[in-house]
């Protein structure tokens, strides 16, 4: 079955670079989570869309920016990296939560990205 | 204290036993469980969910729900060496504000031994 992709796997960038990450979900999932995991860390939620709007708001830098375009694909922009931002970064999908509960969601497998 | 908290670990299993993985949460408006497995430097797996007060069982996985104690937990039956991996329990809150948003406990590394 086809599974969330994430490009790209790897990441190295400087401090104060700007990067990019980009998640496409899974076929017929119009829910995307952003994710961001620490080393020993569990993973701390960043901000959500669905249907091409923002639906939730974690513990996301103003630094970052995310948005959902029309073919449901994701991309997380984060600019002035910081050492501290290096970390494994997930994205999921979901079909729409509905009021009550949740979808489940699945994850990608991670961008890892390295500020040095 | 984290709003999801998992018993600590590291916990270790002799191949063939039952794993017992423990987790509590404090908003009881929380709605939706669900079990990740993780190996070290991969992506969380879904392993199971459950949304209702009880036991849901699949394969060698059982979740419990009590939903009045806010407590949700994971039975590994027939332990394997490759189920050696951090578990981690995610709590939603179904909708509505926090849309689809899920918060992870911190993880219980376990450890089955031959």
């Amino acid at each position: 079955a086809a599974g969330v992709i994430q490009s790209p796997r790897h990441l190295i960038k400087e401090k104060r670079e700007t990067a990019t990450l980009k998640c496409y979900p899974i076929p017929r999932h119009d829910t995307v989570y952003w994710y961001q995991q620490g080393p020993g860390q569990d993973p701390q939620f960043l901000i959500s869309f669905y249907e091409k709007m923002q639906s939730d708001k974690g513990s996301i830098p103003d630094r970052f920016s995310a948005q959902q375009f029309s073919d449901y694909h994701s991309e997380l922009n984060m600019s002035s990296l910081e050492l501290g931002d290096s970390a494994l970064y997930f994205c999921a999908s979901s079909s729409s939560p509905l009021p009550g509960r949740d979808y489940e969601q699945y994850f990608g497998p991670g961008t890892r990205l390295t500020v040095t | 204290q984290k709003e999801v908290e998992q018993n600590s670990g590291p916990l270790s299993v002799p191949e063939g036993a039952i794993a017992s993985l423990n987790c509590t949460y404090s908003d009881r408006g929380s709605q939706s469980f669900f079990w990740y497995r993780q190996y070290s430097g991969k992506s969380p797996e879904l392993i199971m969910f459950i949304y209702s007060n009880g036991d849901k069982e699949d394969g060698r996985f059982t979740a419990q729900l009590n939903k009045a104690s806010q407590y949700v937990s994971l039975l590994i039956r027939d332990s394997q060496p490759s189920d050696s991996a951090t578990y981690l329990c995610a709590v939603g809150f179904g909708g509505g504000t926090s849309y689809g948003k899920l918060t992870f406990g911190q993880g219980t590394i376990l450890t089955v031994h031959p």
